[in-house]
């Protein structure tokens, strides 16, 4: 079955320590995103990147980096410069056209305690 | 600045009848909108969209209407169901660039049995 995995599904860190959350899409799309949703607030992103070995900013990209080594992994690192990392993150991949929709992950709920 | 907004964060309707969730948008630019349903610690399943040469878009139960004019959309559902109960986002993405996806903060809906 086509899909996106996003893991693990819960995620505990200390403060102070960066964390990388897991992005694997095999729908064969370019496309790959971050978005994070904190509580009674919208989807915001994070970065995208539109091809392997590229990627954009988003709205909030303070605080994280990416990679984009393959078109099936677009990984997302929580820095300890990120001052409010407790959030639920969401991936999605798209294809690379316009009239699309994204298809979403499960999302990854970081915890720093 | 939010580019895309949705003004209730709730609605609560009877089941069997209409649901109608809004959103209104500020950038000319889009020309492809989108709603997702969401439920909690979950990510958002893609419901219905509609390209801005067209004024509606009908599947089953769900109906999405744009008035360009205005930068307004809504969803219909009709008849509501108690399964229905879930966030909607509503999104945006457009000609100048159609892998950046934009997310109103949501309408949680409730319907009741």
């Amino acid at each position: 079955d086509g899909g996106i995995t996003q893991s693990p599904k819960y995620l505990f860190r200390k403060e102070g320590q960066n964390v990388t959350l897991s992005c694997e899409q095999n729908l064969n799309h370019d496309a790959m995103y971050w978005y994070r949703q904190d509580p009674g607030q919208g989807l915001r992103l994070i970065y995208y990147s539109q091809i392997v070995n590229d990627f954009q900013k988003g709205d909030i990209a303070e605080g994280y980096s990416v990679s984009r080594e393959k078109k099936e992994s677009f990984p997302l690192t929580v820095t300890s410069a990120q001052k409010n990392p407790t959030a639920f993150y969401l991936c999605a991949s798209s294809w690379r056209v316009g009239g699309t929709e994204a298809f979403f992950g499960q999302g990854t709920r970081l915890t720093v305690v | 600045d939010q580019q895309v907004k949705q003004n209730s964060p709730s609605l609560s309707v009877q089941e069997g009848r209409i649901s109608i969730l809004n959103c209104d948008y500020t950038n000319s630019m889009f020309d492809y909108f989108l709603w997702y349903k969401k439920y909690p610690a979950e990510g958002p399943t893609f419901l219905i969209s509609i390209s801005s040469i067209k004024d509606k878009n009908e599947d089953g139960r769900f109906t999405v209407f744009l008035n360009k004019s205005a930068k307004h959309l809504s969803l219909h559902i009709v008849p509501s169901q108690p399964g229905d109960s879930a966030v909607y986002f509503c999104a945006a993405s457009g000609r100048d660039n159609f892998n950046k996806f934009y997310f109103g903060s949501g309408t949680k809906l409730n319907v009741k049995p």
